[in-house]
C-alpha cells in the first residue's frame, strides 16, 4: 500500500514570494490533515478535510494561507505571501475516517523562506 | 495553540538501556497517543490508549494512560540504535484535533 506522497520535499523562497505544496493521501482515506511542525516543536494542525470539505481551520492565518481538496483526494496547500516565521516542515496527514486515531503521515515538505 | 509539556526535551542513553518519558497536560483527554518521528519523516504511531490506568505494550515498548487523564507514559526497554528519533505524544478531548507534545529527542550514545 502506497503512503501518504507530499511534494516537493524542500523548497526556499523569499519573503513575500508565494508557494505551493501538494498532497496525495492514501487511497480510500477520507480524512485529511495539513500540520506545520516548526523546528524543536510537534505537529500543529493548520486544516482537516473530511472529503472536500473542511472539517476544521481555526489554527489556518487565513490572511496568507489557503488549502483545497477539491475532488476530495489530493490537495494542496498555498501561502501568500510567505513570512520568515512560515520557515518549518509542511506535514501531511491521512485517515480513513474522522473518528480514526491512526494519521499515516507523509515524509513532507521543509520550508525555507529568507 | 496549547502543546503537551513532556519531559525530558532529550537523553542520551547508553545501548542496552531502559527509557522513560512522560507527557503532561492541563486539559483532561480521552485518547493519548505516542509517536516516533525519524529524521526527514513524519511521525509514526506506537501506541494508542484510550482509557484511564489503561497500560498497552508494543514489543519493547509500554505506554500508560494517566489515572488523572492529565499525564501518559512511555518506556522503552532494552534500548536499541534503531530507537533513536524524537518521540511525540499526542492528546485528544472527544472528537477535538490531535495536539501534539514538544517532543523528547533520544540519542544512543556509543
Amino acid at each position: 500500500e502506497a503512503g501518504v506522497a507530499q511534494s516537493p520535499r524542500y523548497k526556499i523562497i523569499e519573503k513575500r514570494q508565494s508557494v505551493a505544496f501538494w498532497c496525495n493521501p492514501i487511497s480510500g482515506h477520507a480524512t485529511l490533515y495539513w500540520y506545520q511542525q516548526i523546528l524543536g516543536q510537534g505537529p500543529k494542525l493548520l486544516i482537516q478535510f473530511q472529503n472536500n470539505g473542511v472539517v476544521d481551520d481555526s489554527q489556518l492565518p487565513k490572511d496568507r494561507f489557503s488549502a483545497e481538496r477539491l475532488k476530495g483526494v489530493d490537495s494542496t496547500l498555498k501561502i501568500q505571501p510567505a513570512k520568515l516565521e512560515d520557515s518549518a516542515v509542511y506535514l501531511c496527514a491521512s485517515s480513513l475516517t474522522r473518528s480514526h486515531d491512526e494519521q499515516f503521515f507523509g515524509p513532507g515538505t521543509r520550508l525555507t523562506v529568507l | 495553540g496549547q502543546q503537551l509539556n513532556q519531559s525530558p526535551q532529550s537523553m542520551f542513553i547508553q545501548e542496552g538501556e531502559d527509557v522513560s518519558m512522560n507527557c503532561t497536560s492541563s486539559s483532561i483527554f480521552n485518547t493519548w497517543l505516542w509517536y516516533k518521528q525519524d529524521p526527514g519523516e513524519g511521525p509514526v504511531l506506537l501506541i494508542a490508549l484510550y482509557k484511564a490506568g489503561e497500560l498497552t505494550s508494543n514489543g519493547r515498548l509500554t505506554a500508560q494512560f494517566g489515572i488523572t487523564r492529565k499525564d501518559s507514559f512511555l518506556n522503552i526497554s532494552a534500548s536499541i540504535p534503531s530507537d533513536v528519533g524524537i518521540y511525540f505524544c499526542a492528546g485528544r478531548e472527544g472528537n477535538e484535533k490531535l495536539t501534539f507534545g514538544t517532543g523528547t529527542r533520544l540519542t544512543i550514545i556509543p
